[in-house]
Parts: structure tokens; C-alpha cells; sequence
């Protein structure tokens, strides 16, 4: 079963650090989603692309978050400086167009832990 | 008011219980909506999705009140297994915001 990829799995950094993180979506989707999820919390949309575009980047943090999907592939989402706030689980998921293209399949995850 | 709400509860069940999750949303053109699960430090698995007409996989069934803006979960005898979060998500149309809800956690005790 073909799986979203997402590395590093955990990720230490001091503040003022940047740090990226990689996805890698299912082969064919050409949706892909970038999360940022706080424990206790439901996941919050950062950044939506379709192929290589961005179709919404509205809850992004644009002063310190970038992301791009160059070739409508895999995607990097970086984050300079890195804060002691932006410690939660980054996840990634992809879909595929068509009437299951809401369907999302996330990776797992890349957890962030800012000292 | 919250683009998509849910209970948060805990809502601890016995196993072989039915229990019922209900997630109200705001924006009355949303169309499409899901079900997802996600156990502990986990990431989220598409449970369902939810269609106008309700749909059922097992023991679970999902429906839509579009007129009452809410969707549902009803699980039906619960297993230890099923302890998890249920997290709804809610779509508008074409490429507008996916919204989640905070979650519902359940918790089925022997």
C-alpha cells in the first residue's frame, strides 16, 4: 500500500535555528497539505498545494514559514528562526484529484521539539 | 463560533456500548466531510467519509444533516480498540480551507 513519506521523524533545534522538513506525497496525488498539529489540538492546515502551486498558504506564518513543491512532486516546509512556540507535530498528507479528492493520507509525522 | 466544533469529552464507554459523536460546522456551503481517527502521538487515518445520503462500514455509521449543520459518528458495540480520537473535517467547495475539528476523544473500558 503506497504510504506518504515524511522525514526527519523527530527533529531537537535550539530557537533561532531553521529547520525542514521533507514529504514525499503517494505517487499520482496532486494534492498535497502541510499540518501543524499542538497536542490536544486537531490538525491546522499551513499550506495547500495543487501540483506546484499554492492554493492556500492563509494560516502560514509567512515571516519565518516557507514552502514549495517545485516539480509538483515532493514538498519542504521550512521554518527560520525557528521559535519556542513552533514545538507540535508537523504533518504532511497528500490526495488525488477526482471525486475522492478530499480523501487525505497523512505521513507520520515529523515531530518538533524547539529549545 | 468555530469554523467546526466538536466535544472534546473524554467519553469513556464500556465495551459493547454504542456511543454517538456529533461535530457542527459554520459555513453552510462546506461540501464534503470525513471522519478521521488518530491514536495516541499518531497520525490521522481516514476513518469515512460522509455522504448526504449517510454511510455505514461495520460497525460504524456516519450521516449528514446539512439542514442542521452537523455531521455524526455512531459506533456501535465498541471494542477496546476503538479507544482513539475522532477527529471530523470539513471541506468547502473547490479549493477553500479543510478545516478539523479539535477531536472527540473515546476511551472503551473492559
Amino acid at each position: 500500500e503506497a504510504e506518504v513519506a515524511q522525514s526527519p521523524r523527530y527533529k531537537i533545534t535550539e530557537k533561532s535555528q531553521a529547520v525542514a522538513f521533507w514529504c514525499d506525497p503517494i505517487s499520482g496525488h496532486a494534492t498535497l497539505y502541510w499540518y501543524r498539529q499542538i497536542l490536544g489540538q486537531g490538525p491546522e492546515l499551513l499550506v495547500q498545494f495543487q501540483d506546484e502551486s499554492v492554493v492556500d498558504d492563509s494560516q502560514l506564518p509567512k515571516d519565518r514559514f516557507s514552502a514549495e513543491r517545485l516539480k509538483g512532486v515532493d514538498s519542504t516546509l521550512k521554518i527560520q528562526p525557528a521559535e519556542l512556540g513552533d514545538s507540535a507535530m508537523y504533518l504532511c498528507a497528500s490526495s488525488k484529484q477526482g471525486s475522492e479528492a478530499y480523501e487525505q493520507y497523512f505521513g507520520p509525522g515529523t515531530r518538533l521539539t524547539v529549545t | 463560533r468555530k469554523e467546526v466544533e466538536q466535544d472534546p469529552g473524554p467519553f469513556n464507554v464500556p465495551e459493547g456500548a454504542t456511543v454517538a459523536f456529533n461535530c457542527t460546522y459554520s459555513n453552510s456551503a462546506s461540501q464534503s466531510f470525513f471522519w478521521y481517527r488518530q491514536d495516541c502521538r499518531k497520525e490521522p487515518k481516514l476513518l469515512m467519509s460522509v455522504y448526504s445520503s449517510g454511510n455505514e462500514d461495520g460497525r460504524f455509521t456516519a450521516q449528514l444533516n446539512r439542514a442542521s449543520q452537523y455531521i455524526s459518528l455512531l459506533i456501535r458495540d465498541s471494542k477496546l480498540s476503538d479507544s482513539a480520537t475522532y477527529l471530523c473535517v470539513v471541506n468547502g467547495r473547490g479549493y477553500q480551507k479543510v478545516t478539523f475539528g479539535i477531536g472527540t476523544k473515546l476511551q472503551v473500558i473492559p
